[in-house]
């Protein structure tokens, strides 16, 4: 049943790097793709969402990268931070009622 | 209040009991979803409402997952004969758009239910 396949698992990643974490998804109806953080024992949060009609979109060190033809998507965290060390969910949803989520990363920045 | 309120954040069942665990969404927030999150997996889609109504509940995994939202505002989802498996934390999030809107989904704690 998962719609969204997410990858790595986990991952470390030294102070200043770029950590990347991809998903690839089935439903071509699917027109929201949002990114998540979660810190533990916390709810997961909004941290950066793309519609398919544009291939990127960067708020501050966050960009993600779409690419519609392969059904990938892409979250860049550049200049890690240890304060970044978090999971993350990638997320699709059609009309924004049924959102289904990756099965997450665990990043951890290295100071 | 400032963001979704679930209670109880934490509840130890024995296999069998019934359980019942509260949402208060953001006020004014017109959908409410609930989500079940295994220990590291991502969340899961169970339900959700617009206003009071019950427009979707295929994620539900049994009848023995009962959703309400009877007033538009609070929420309860409730477990019967609770099992082992039923073991996660429940996840509630609101969003201010209806159904024709993608909103950005604003998610409680989360209850953490054990199952002995």
């Amino acid at each position: 049943q998962q719609q969204v396949k997410q990858s790595p698992q986990s991952l470390i990643v030294q102070k200043g790097g770029i950590s990347i974490i991809n998903c690839a998804y089935e439903n071509t109806a699917f027109d929201y793709f949002p990114w998540y953080q979660q810190f533990p024992g916390k709810g997961p949060a909004l941290l950066i969402a793309i519609r398919p009609d544009v291939s990127e979109k960067k708020e501050g060190r966050f960009t993600i990268s779409f690419n519609k033809s392969a059904k990938q998507f892409s979250l860049h965290i550049m200049d890690s931070q240890p304060g970044d060390s978090a999971t993350y969910f990638c997320a699709a949803s059609k009309g924004g009622n049924d959102m289904r989520f990756g099965a997450g990363t665990r990043l951890t920045v290295k100071p | 209040g400032a963001g979704v309120s679930q209670s109880p954040r934490y509840k130890v069942a024995k296999r069998g009991q019934d359980v019942a665990l509260r949402c208060d969404p953001i006020s004014g927030h017109v959908s409410l979803f609930w989500y079940q999150q295994a220990l590291g997996q991502g969340p899961e889609f169970l339900t959700y409402f617009q206003n009071e109504a019950q427009l979707d509940k295929s994620g539900l995994p049994s009848d023995r997952f009962f959703a309400e939202r009877p007033e538009g505002s609070v929420s309860t989802l409730k477990i019967q004969r609770t099992q082992q498996e039923d073991s996660a934390v429940y996840l509630c999030a609101s969003s201010s758009r209806g159904a024709m809107g993608t909103g950005e989904l604003f998610f409680g704690e989360g209850s953490r239910l054990t199952v002995l």
